[in-house]
């Protein structure tokens, strides 16, 4: 059975860099057909879609996010990871990674998501 | 920047059918834009109901349909039970790899 587990500090101070890890177990993240996925959540309103990469290393970024994250993979930890930076309040969120079952697909696995909060 | 809208909240009667849409700040939704719908309970993950517009997930009982109604995607919940009392968010295909989530809608059954 395919698991994804967040990790990552959950306190980011103001102007600095979000880092958190996404670790699959369960199945190789060099799969193809599969799209590894960012979702966040601020407490209390709606899903945002962050951005997806393909094991080769080809990202996707949401327009409105892009010049501040980026997405990476790495096939020998069996990782992809994420970092936003320049962070604000507006930023805290719980913070998903899941697998999109192919390019026209579902985020068919999730991880269980991790709050991240930005605060001095 | 595209906007994708749905009902932000619904009421349905036990039992009742309830149909939740999803549409685009400029344009139609067709099938083009792979409509997804996902359902979501407080501090879970969110889960896969209907993708392709109208295929089914594994495991997701029949009474959730999806479909393109006039122009707007489309979830109808025949026979609500209580369980169904969830938030429903749809997602839709905008091209070039981007995903662009709808606001949610916060459906109760009562």
């Amino acid at each position: 059975q395919l698991q994804l587990q967040e990790s990552g500090p959950g306190l980011v101070k103001p102007s600095e860099t979000l880092s958190l890890t996404c670790t699959v177990s369960g199945g190789s993240i060099s799969s193809s057909s599969y799209y590894w996925t960012w979702v966040r959540q601020p407490p209390g309103k709606g899903l945002e879609w962050i951005g997806s990469i393909y094991y080769s290393g080809t990202t996707y970024y949401n327009p409105s996010l892009k010049r501040r994250v980026t997405i990476t993979v790495d096939t020998s930890k069996n990782q992809f990871s994420l970092k936003v930076t320049s962070v604000t309040a507006a930023d805290t969120a719980v913070y998903y990674c899941a697998r999109r079952g192919g390019y026209y697909s579902d985020l068919d696995y999730w991880g269980q998501g991790t709050l991240v909060t930005v605060s001095s | 920047q595209t906007v994708v809208s749905q009902e932000p909240s619904f009421s349905v009667s036990p039992g009742g059918t309830v149909t939740l849409t999803c549409g685009l700040s400029s344009g139609s939704v067709s099938t083009n834009y792979y409509p997804t719908w996902y359902q979501q309970t407080p501090g879970q993950a969110p889960r896969t109901l209907i993708y392709s517009t109208d295929t089914r997930s594994s495991g997701v009982p029949d009474r959730f349909s999806g479909s393109i109604l006039g122009n707007k995607a489309a979830l109808t919940i025949t026979g609500a039970q209580a369980d169904d009392e969830s938030d429903y968010y749809c997602v839709l295909y905008v091209g070039s790899g981007i995903w662009v989530f709808g606001g949610g809608t916060k459906l109760t059954v009562l």
